[in-house]
């Protein structure tokens, strides 16, 4: 159980477009789903916090125009890089919190590449 | 804000060797995680610690949190190649509900 799936695994954009990440959690209701962004060989930086209903609470330093968040129901978050360029080109992913003492469930990750 | 402290920042064994990862925090924990990651892939949860001097084993990966909370070691017997990964200690801050992680233990496992 607590499974979060997060879609597409890898995207590649033309620089300018438009992308949108999807978090999913596919056995439990998840009211809260952060976002993070890692860049290679370091850790996790937390870029927001998705609250179901309500608007995003983005860390200090995020551009909340560039990337949006919507959490639409208690299943869904998606994360939008809007005019992406190729330094938004990272990994990003998302996780909930499952409530069940197991800690927060990850997504796989998105790897975007902007080019 | 809550930061973790990992070390040693990389690590490489001889397959077979025992080895310990620290994760020190600058403020008390009130929860702190473990996870194991592969770059470009999804974390996986490892274990959770919450209560001062608890400590928690799964096959050959054991961790403890210290009576204060605020230090962490995860320590791996009997490496394998399969242990190889990025190892993040994650600790979960109350007021928010939101993780903040260490930067991460790369560990190589030389077969």
């Amino acid at each position: 159980g607590a499974v979060v799936s997060q879609h597409p695994s890898r995207v590649i954009c033309k620089s300018g477009t438009s992308v949108k990440i999807e978090c999913r959690s596919l056995d439990f209701q998840a009211t809260t789903m952060f976002w993070y962004r890692q860049f290679p060989k370091q850790s996790l930086m937390l870029m927001a916090t998705s609250n179901e209903g309500s608007k995003a609470t983005y860390e200090q330093g995020v551009e909340k125009d560039k990337f949006l968040i919507n959490h639409a129901s208690l299943t869904l978050s998606t994360l939008t890089v809007t005019s992406a360029h190729p330094e938004d080109s990272s990994f990003y992913i998302c996780s909930a919190a499952t409530q069940t003492g197991f800690g927060y469930t990850f997504g796989s990750g998105t790897r975007l590449t902007v080019v | 804000s809550q930061e973790l402290e990992q070390s040693p920042q990389s690590l490489i064994v001889q397959e077979g060797k025992n080895l310990t990862i620290n994760c020190t925090s600058s403020k008390t924990l009130y929860g702190l995680y473990w996870y194991k990651q592969k770059y470009g892939e999804g974390l996986i949860f490892l274990m959770m610690l919450q209560k001062g001097g608890e400590e928690k084993s799964h096959e050959k990966i054991t961790a403890k949190l210290d009576e204060k909370k605020q230090q962490s070691s995860l320590h791996i017997t009997a490496s394998q190649p399969s242990h190889a990964g990025i190892y993040l200690c994650g600790a979960l801050n109350t007021n928010a509900g939101k993780s903040t992680f260490g930067d991460g233990t790369t560990l190589t496992v030389k077969p």
